[in-house]
């Protein structure tokens, strides 16, 4: 079975500074899609940026971009010139490429804090 | 062009009664997921379903939870006999294919007294 692992549980950054986020996965399929979800303090689930696992270039969405490894199983994600607004629950998740299914498989989820 | 939309947006049930969770899909969409998110937790899939048939619902708890998504309406989760342990907030996504991206609605949250 396929797992998420995000190691950090809170993370800290100065307004305007750059942070990242880890996540690590297993599986053993080769064809796959990897996901940032952001959740606010409104809860709601808002989808930051998605790589799919054939492409080798990393995605990129104005500050937000990924660090792709696939041997390595990591997908971080970077966020460049950090807002106030940034400051979130983020959660990496996975989801086959292949099969009836099309879950998704959360982490744990990384409280990032923004400091003015 | 409206998102997914969930209702009600809060819902308080006593022990023992019924919870039932609307879910309209963004237009054009004909793939629904529910998740479920416990205090502090991350999502956990429950069910997906495509109009009228269940296809995974591995994630959902045997007894007292149903998932529907009729040809017409909004896609209904049910959970009957309710019991504190269901307090969460319940998170439904659709999506255009089953490829396509989930976008998520803003939850319903639970609260079982």
């Amino acid at each position: 079975a396929q797992t998420v692992t995000q190691s950090q549980p809170e993370m800290s950054v100065q307004e305007a500074e750059t942070v990242t986020l880890s996540c690590t996965y297993d599986t053993s399929e080769s064809d796959y899609y990897l996901f940032w979800y952001k959740q606010p303090p409104s809860r709601q689930m808002i989808l930051v940026i998605r790589q799919e696992a054939y492409k080798q270039q990393n995605a990129t969405e104005n500050r937000f971009s990924v660090n792709f490894q696939k041997a390595a199983k990591s997908f971080s994600l970077k966020i460049s010139d950090s807002q106030l607004g940034d400051a979130a629950m983020y959660f990496c998740a996975y989801r086959s490429a292949g099969g009836a299914t099309n879950k998704l498989i959360f982490g744990t989820g990384t409280l990032l804090a923004v400091q003015p | 062009n409206a998102g997914v939309m969930q209702n009600p947006r809060h819902l308080v049930r006593r022990r023992g009664q019924e919870a039932r969770l609307r879910c309209s899909p963004m237009k054009g969409h004909s793939h629904v997921y529910w998740y479920r998110q416990l205090p502090e937790e991350g999502l956990k899939f429950m069910v997906y379903l495509q109009k009228e048939n269940i296809i995974d619902e591995s994630g959902m708890p045997k007894e007292r939870f149903s998932a529907e998504f009729p040809k017409e309406g909004p896609s209904i989760l049910r959970i009957q006999q309710v019991v504190r342990g269901d307090s969460a907030a319940y998170f439904c996504a659709s999506s255009q294919s089953a490829r396509e991206t989930q976008y998520f609605g803003p939850g319903t949250r639970l609260l079982v007294l």
